[in-house]
């Protein structure tokens, strides 16, 4: 199946700390990547659409100046969590689309915690 | 009304037993549809998508019903390593997935 691979794993951080997370696909190009968090026990809440070459797409209730999304390549997208305080400490999963065949869906990168303290 | 809903569980049941679960949605222009499946602090993986005529993947059997707008996993034979929490899933056009709350599944020794 495709790969994607996310960096990195885990993260500690202080208040006011800036993070970046990278998520690349391996072994396709992906012109769409998303972006999700997931809490404790729920389900995966999308953050955002990461478009290559254009400006992402966020859900109701994101704060796009907080979480800043770059798409540069086909096969790199960040996400940068501006001035992370504890509430913003989640799982954040990266996925890309990969299009096309009877396998078009999204693939899931492995994801990463982030703690703030 | 969510987008997906599924039963949460948990299912508890013994090795070898039969296990099934559905799930509903609610947007009749949905696209495709998928279970996945999550480890405990893991990432969605794509255990398989869901066909109209209902499709097997070895003891895993999947079925649509567009009219009703629901969707059922059926696993036979259940390992220990069933255990999980299974995804109903469903992609819109815009290639987003709309997830369910995942439903939970035990199997005991």
């Amino acid at each position: 199946g495709a790969v994607v691979s996310q960096h990195p794993s885990w993260v500690i951080c202080k208040s006011g700390t800036s993070v970046k997370i990278e998520c690349r696909s391996l072994d396709f190009q992906a012109t769409t990547m998303f972006w999700y968090r997931q809490f404790p026990k729920q389900s995966l809440m999308l953050m955002a659409t990461s478009n290559e070459g254009s400006k992402a797409t966020y859900e109701q209730g994101v704060e796009k100046d907080k979480f800043l999304i770059n798409h540069a390549s086909l096969t790199l997208s960040t996400l940068t969590v501006t001035s992370a305080h504890p509430e913003d400490s989640s799982f954040y999963i990266c996925s890309a689309f990969l299009a096309g065949g009877i396998l078009e869906t999204q693939y899931f990168g492995p994801g990463t915690r982030l703690l703030v303290l | 009304r969510k987008e997906v809903e599924q039963d949460p569980g948990p299912f508890n049941v013994p090795e070898g037993a039969t296990v099934a679960f559905n799930c509903t949605y609610s947007n009749s222009a949905s696209q495709s549809f998928f279970w996945y499946r999550q480890d405990c602090r893991k990432e969605p993986k794509l255990l398989m998508s869901v066909y109209s005529s209902g499709n097997e993947d070895g003891r895993f059997t999947a079925q649509l019903n567009r009219a009703s707008q629901y969707i059922s996993l059926l696993i036979r034979d259940s390992k220990l390593s069933d255990s999980a929490t299974y995804l109903c899933v469903v992609l819109f056009n815009d290639y987003k997935l709309s997830f369910g709350a995942g439903t939970t599944v035990t199997v005991r020794a």
